[in-house]
């Protein structure tokens, strides 16, 4: 199984700042016949479903704010969040589907 | 827009067979493009992907390996829904269960179902 590792596990930013996670996979999730990285972002807030933000590694969902970009390739990436707000407070967790499907365990943001 | 509304026992007792099911509107679990799949949520084991199917021609299923012994999902395609089966059930199964569209990412998700194995 492909392994997803997110830092930090915890994060506090202040409102309007920047926030962002990492996530390292194990391998690559790069498929080089079409040079897509097989990496999704997800949002989960308590009670709720996971929501989806970003696939495609950096393409963002209909409807998500434009402050929430992805980047990254490879084994490598990041999501941002450009100014915080107070509704971004939230369990973020980033998803690969190169190889079967496996998630990161979750970075808890809050505002410091 | 698609929406999956999840229904089945919040409590199952152990060496049981835990039952849920999905019901699906907005799209159609024949799609040719789409997959439906179970997922679940623990706080031991994080997010955790058990199995999909889908229908391409023909039906199809694939499971993680964790689980593969132990699990069926079914479609019943005049309800437009398909369902989970998980054998033997342990305490170590006790989780939130979601179901999910999708055959790459997840998009949407049920409400989720909290269901513990306890006798």
């Amino acid at each position: 199984d492909i392994v997803m590792t997110q830092s930090p596990d915890s994060l506090a930013v202040s409102l309007g700042e920047r926030a962002t996670i990492n996530c390292k996979s194990s391998q690559s999730v790069l498929y080089s016949s079409n040079n897509k990285n097989y990496l999704a972002w997800y949002q989960q807030k308590p009670g709720q479903p996971p929501k989806l933000l970003i696939y495609w590694a950096s393409t963002r969902e209909s409807g998500v704010p434009d402050r929430f970009s992805g980047s990254g390739s490879g084994t490598d990436f990041s999501l941002t969040i450009s100014s915080l707000q107070a509704d971004d407070v939230a369990v973020y967790y980033c998803h690969q589907y190169y190889s079967g499907y496996t998630f990161g365990q979750g970075t808890k943001l809050e505002i410091k | 827009q698609v929406q999956l509304q999840q229904s089945g026992p919040g409590l199952v007792k152990p060496s049981q067979t835990l039952s849920l099911t999905c019901a699906i509107s907005g799209d159609s679990v024949s799609s040719n493009s789409a997959a439906w799949n179970w997922i679940r949520q623990s706080p031991s084991r994080g997010l955790e992907w058990l199995g999909k199917t889908y229908y391409r021609s023909k039906w199809y299923s694939d499971f993680a390996l964790s689980v593969k012994s132990r699990i069926t999902i079914n479609v019943d395609t005049s309800k437009n829904q398909f369902s989970l089966q998980l054998d033997s059930v342990t305490p170590e199964d006790t989780a939130v269960y979601y179901c999910a569209r999708g055959a790459d990412w997840f998009d949407p998700w049920g409400q989720g179902t909290l269901v513990t194995v306890s006798s």
